[in-house]
């Protein structure tokens, strides 16, 4: 079935960007999402991804697409304190459905 | 964005007893609606897919006479942990998908199951 990995955790000062990478390992994928998750809270969707785009940006989030390497990335422009919290890819698959599967998720920590 | 809320946010309970969680879609229609499982510090787990008008789908390993799935109507969907242990203690997460182009899905904010 499919994989979706990230790495654990991430720790930025505030007004650095962050960079939180996912990788996948179905091509069948045909949207990408990004969503928050803060403590205690259900999931906020953030932004997607078509997979037949490379890039999208939204204000301060900037998604790219690299599906020769099945790598996403979301990176936040001028991090703040109150992006803290934990960040998850997930991915849509041709006949799944809407099923989603979630990436392991990161934990981002901001600092001041 | 679309809203999706779920009763209660929290709820303690004794071992044996059984315990309703409720997912609604607030200001659009879910022909299917989905619930996940998130143990501490862990990703969501997708547990079943809740079809309004015929029977829930279960992932591989979720007992379906353990966790009753009942999609009522095009807004809510009930998930009833029946006679539950504390190994049933979980943050339990409801979604629906917009029915949009995209079929976005939209996620209520989770419930806190603890049972003693």
């Amino acid at each position: 079935g499919e994989d979706v990995e990230q790495s654990l955790f991430l720790s930025v000062r505030e007004g650095d960007s962050s960079v939180i990478n996912c990788t996948y390992t179905d091509s069948s994928s045909t949207y990408l999402y990004w969503y928050k998750q803060e403590p205690g809270a259900g999931l906020q969707l953030l932004t997607y991804i078509f997979s037949n785009m490379d890039m999208k940006q939204d204000q301060r989030l900037t998604v790219l697409l690299n599906k020769k390497d099945k790598h996403l990335s979301l990176r936040i422009a001028d991090t703040q304190t109150g992006d803290s919290a934990i960040y998850f890819c997930a991915d849509k698959l041709t006949g799944g459905g809407n099923k989603l599967t979630f990436g392991t998720g990161t934990q981002l920590k901001v600092e001041l | 964005g679309a809203v999706v809320s779920q009763h209660p946010s929290r709820v303690i309970c004794k071992s044996g007893t059984s315990v309703k969680i409720e997912c609604r879609s607030l200001d659009f229609q879910a022909t299917t609606m989905f619930w996940y499982r998130q143990f501490p510090k862990q990703s969501l787990m997708l547990m079943a897919t809740s079809n309004e008008g015929s029977k829930a789908t279960y992932e591989q390993g979720v007992e379906k006479d353990k966790f009753l799935i009942n999609h009522a109507s095009l807004t809510l969907s009930t998930l009833t942990v029946t006679s539950a242990h504390p190994e049933d203690s979980s943050f339990y997460i409801c979604s629906a998908p917009d029915g949009g182009n995209t079929d976005t899905q939209y996620f209520g904010p989770g419930t806190r199951l603890t049972v003693l």
